[in-house]
C-alpha cells in the first residue's frame, strides 16, 4: 500500500493564477480530508469528505473548491491564488467509524 | 466543536516520562480524544485514542478522568527522537463530525 499520496510536494504559483492539488488513497478509507497548516500554526481543517458524492466545508473554506468522484481521490482547487493561501497542504483519510487518521507528506505552496 | 488547551511547549532530557495534559471543558457525550504527534515536514501521526479512564498502547498511555474535561497523554522515557508536536483533538470524527487541531504542544527532548 502507498498510503496517501500527494502531488505535487512544491509549487510555486502567481497570485490569481489556479491549480489543483491532487490526492489519493489505496485503503478502501471512505473519509478524505484537506488541511492546511501555516508556519508555527496547527491543521486548519478546510474540506473534508464522508464518502463518493458527499463533501462538506470545514473551517477555513473560502478560496478551494472540492470534489469526490470516486472512493480514491480527493483533489483541492484554489481557484484563484492569493498570498495568503501560502502554506502546507495536507491530506488524510480515515475508515468510517474510526477516528485514525493517514495523512499524506504534504504540499508546499507558495503564491507570489 | 470542542475547544482544546495545550501548554504551547514543554522540555524534557532523555529518559524522563513527559506528561502532556490537555483542558476540554465542552467535551460531549460521544467525543472521543486522540492525541497525534507531528515531526517537522511531515504529517501528523496518529498516537492514541480514548474514552474514558486509562488506554495504553507500545508508545503512550492516555488518562482520562471521570468527569473527561481534560486528558494527559504519558510518554514513558522520552528520547531525542520525541521531540515534536503534540496535538490533542476532541471530537466524534468517526461519525463524520468536523473537528479541529489546535495550536498543539511543542516538546523539546534535550539530551
Amino acid at each position: 500500500n502507498a498510503g496517501v499520496t500527494q502531488t505535487p510536494k512544491f509549487q510555486v504559483l502567481k497570485t490569481g493564477q489556479s491549480m489543483t492539488l491532487q490526492c489519493a488513497q489505496d485503503m478502501n478509507h471512505e473519509y478524505m480530508s484537506w488541511y492546511r497548516q501555516d508556519p508555527g500554526m496547527g491543521l486548519r481543517l478546510i474540506h473534508y469528505s464522508v464518502g463518493a458524492g458527499i463533501t462538506d466545508q470545514g473551517e477555513v473554506p473560502n478560496g478551494y473548491n472540492v470534489s469526490r468522484s470516486t472512493t480514491e481521490d480527493f483533489p483541492l482547487r484554489l481557484l484563484s491564488a492569493a498570498p495568503s493561501q501560502t502554506s502546507v497542504y495536507f491530506c488524510a483519510s480515515s475508515s468510517q467509524g474510526l477516528d485514525e487518521q493517514y495523512f499524506g507528506p504534504g504540499t508546499r505552496l507558495t503564491v507570489t | 466543536l470542542a475547544k482544546t488547551t495545550q501548554p504551547i511547549s514543554m522540555d524534557s532530557y532523555e529518559g524522563q516520562e513527559v506528561n502532556i495534559t490537555c483542558s476540554h471543558n465542552n467535551i460531549a457525550t460521544n467525543d472521543y480524544i486522540t492525541w497525534y504527534q507531528q515531526f517537522p515536514s511531515q504529517g501528523p501521526r496518529f498516537i492514541i485514542q480514548g474514552y474514558k479512564t486509562k488506554v495504553t498502547n507500545e508508545v503512550a498511555s492516555l488518562f482520562i478522568p471521570a468527569d473527561r474535561k481534560s486528558s494527559t497523554l504519558s510518554l514513558p522515557r522520552v528520547s531525542l527522537s520525541d521531540t515534536a508536536v503534540y496535538y490533542c483533538l476532541v471530537g466524534d470524527w468517526g461519525a463524520g463530525n468536523m473537528l479541529t487541531f489546535g495550536g498543539g504542544t511543542r516538546l523539546m527532548v534535550k539530551p
